[in-house]
């Protein structure tokens, strides 16, 4: 089983449509939680940290579920520049500064 | 300001050959990371440096695998008798401390022949 799944996708949908991507990750003690976007071709960056009570940056929602072991990214309002790979990522703690990431979730926003 | 870079964009090798790979991160950053990434995949964690030290280098695959940080700033990944299994994008990161958030250089991608 990896550390970090993701639904590969990819998820095709309309200018203006909510979309939402799940991860699920195995390690209990894991600490630190993000979402990375990447686009084709480049390199990883940081979209936003995920606080265990929720946080939001404009259209951008993360949601942790300790309980679950559960992530989720919700996008509102999705505009053709959100099209990228979302990347699930972990800091499994313990000392260990490595970031483990998820496969991504492709996302294809259509005109 | 500056971010990570790294040299070369691309390298092209045979296989058996030594490759080395750049990585300049973000001035002050005092701590760097290695991934490597194939296709369809996420970053995989190769090696990280707390200054000059090699503070966890449990992703390394192999013993042809070997990085270095001198200085406690640019790092040189090296990668002796190259397989084609080695084909991949490297990917170096850096962070202001260990525990700050990761920003990530363009990558080298390096084929294997």
């Amino acid at each position: 089983r990896k550390e970090v799944e993701q639904d590969p996708g990819p998820f095709n949908v309309p200018e203006g449509a909510t979309v939402a991507f799940n991860c699920t990750y195995s390690n209990s003690a894991s600490q630190s939680f993000f979402w990375y976007r990447q686009d084709c071709r480049k390199e990883p960056k940081l979209l936003m940290s995920v606080y265990s009570s929720g946080n939001e940056d404009g259209r951008f929602t993360a949601q942790l579920n300790r309980a679950s072991q559960y992530i989720s990214l919700l996008i509102r309002d999705s505009k053709l520049s959100d099209s990228a790979t979302y990347l699930c990522v972990v800091n499994t703690g313990a000392g260990r500064r490595a970031l483990t990431f998820g496969s991504g979730t492709r996302l294809q926003v259509q005109p | 300001g500056a971010g990570v870079s790294q040299t070369p964009s691309n390298k092209v090798t045979e296989k058996g050959k030594y490759v080395e790979l750049r990585c300049d991160p973000i001035s002050g950053h005092t701590a760097l990371y290695w991934y490597r990434q194939s296709l369809g995949q996420g970053p995989e964690f190769l090696i990280y440096f707390q200054g000059t030290g090699a503070a966890d280098d449990s992703g390394l695959p192999n013993d042809r695998f070997f990085a270095v940080r001198p200085e406690g700033s640019v790092s040189t990944l090296k990668i002796q008798r190259t397989e084609r299994g080695d084909s991949a994008v490297y990917l170096c990161a850096s962070s202001q401390t260990g525990t700050s958030p990761q920003y990530f250089g363009p990558g080298t991608r390096l084929l294997v022949l």
